[in-house]
């Protein structure tokens, strides 16, 4: 089994609210990452969990915020942000951070 | 220059044609090579992995990675029109992974 489950499927928030994206995978992988997919541009890397430890943050603004309640788990915490931060928010995971990442169908985010 | 080019497309054949998307770039220290099916909408589905260079074959898909000439290629034999779909390609160092921007693909009945 190589599923990613992702929740939401669709999401639409206001600035002032908060929100959680939430990521699963019972592969026994031990990376976790969070993408974000503007409309016809690649994903691009905002932050990477190995073994429940935060190793990548790519200066992604502090209104995102991950979180890895543990090895399975991947939370994103949304919080004030911007229209332009709509997006297909993706998850991957990866058995470790060097091998092939297997995503999710991603969370389709409106902000309004 | 960026570390994975892809030519972006669109690439359209007709049903049954074969199809070759390709990839170059610039760093040797990349050692892992992978392609994605991504359709609209959805999150990219891993097609294919490597490590070596050489041919791997899978059904209808053959990757092929020129270590080299530092240039990976797809090729999608008899193709549908279930393959129109974006591909990316993407490689990894063993650190970072590194994604092109992406081919859009239409097969046309």
């Amino acid at each position: 089994d190589t599923e990613v489950t992702q929740t939401p499927k669709h999401l639409v928030m206001g600035m002032t609210n908060k929100k959680s994206l939430k990521c699963e995978q019972h592969m026994g992988h031990r990376a976790m990452y969070w993408y974000k997919q503007k409309a016809k541009k690649p994903p691009e890397l905002m932050f990477v969990y190995s073994y429940e430890k935060l190793s990548i943050n790519e200066s992604v603004p502090s209104r995102f915020s991950p979180e890895c309640p543990n090895s399975s788990l991947l939370n994103l915490h949304l919080h004030a942000l911007q229209p332009e931060d709509s997006a297909l928010y993706l998850c991957a995971s990866s058995q470790d951070l060097a091998g092939e990442q297997y995503f999710g169908p991603g969370t389709r985010l409106t902000v309004t | 220059q960026k570390e994975v080019e892809q030519d972006p497309g669109p690439l359209s054949v007709p049903e049954g044609a074969i199809v070759s998307l390709n990839c170059t770039y610039s760093n040797s220290a990349f050692q892992y090579f992978m392609w994605y099916r991504q359709y609209s909408r959805k999150g990219p589905e891993l097609l294919m992995y490597t490590y070596s260079s050489g041919n791997k074959e899978d059904g209808r898909f053959t990757a092929q990675v020129d270590k080299s000439s530092k240039y990976i290629s797809l090729f999608i034999r008899d193709s549908q029109p279930s393959d129109s779909a974006t591909y990316l390609c993407a490689m990894s160092d063993f650190n970072k992974f590194y994604f092109g921007s992406g081919t859009k693909l239409n097969v046309k009945p």
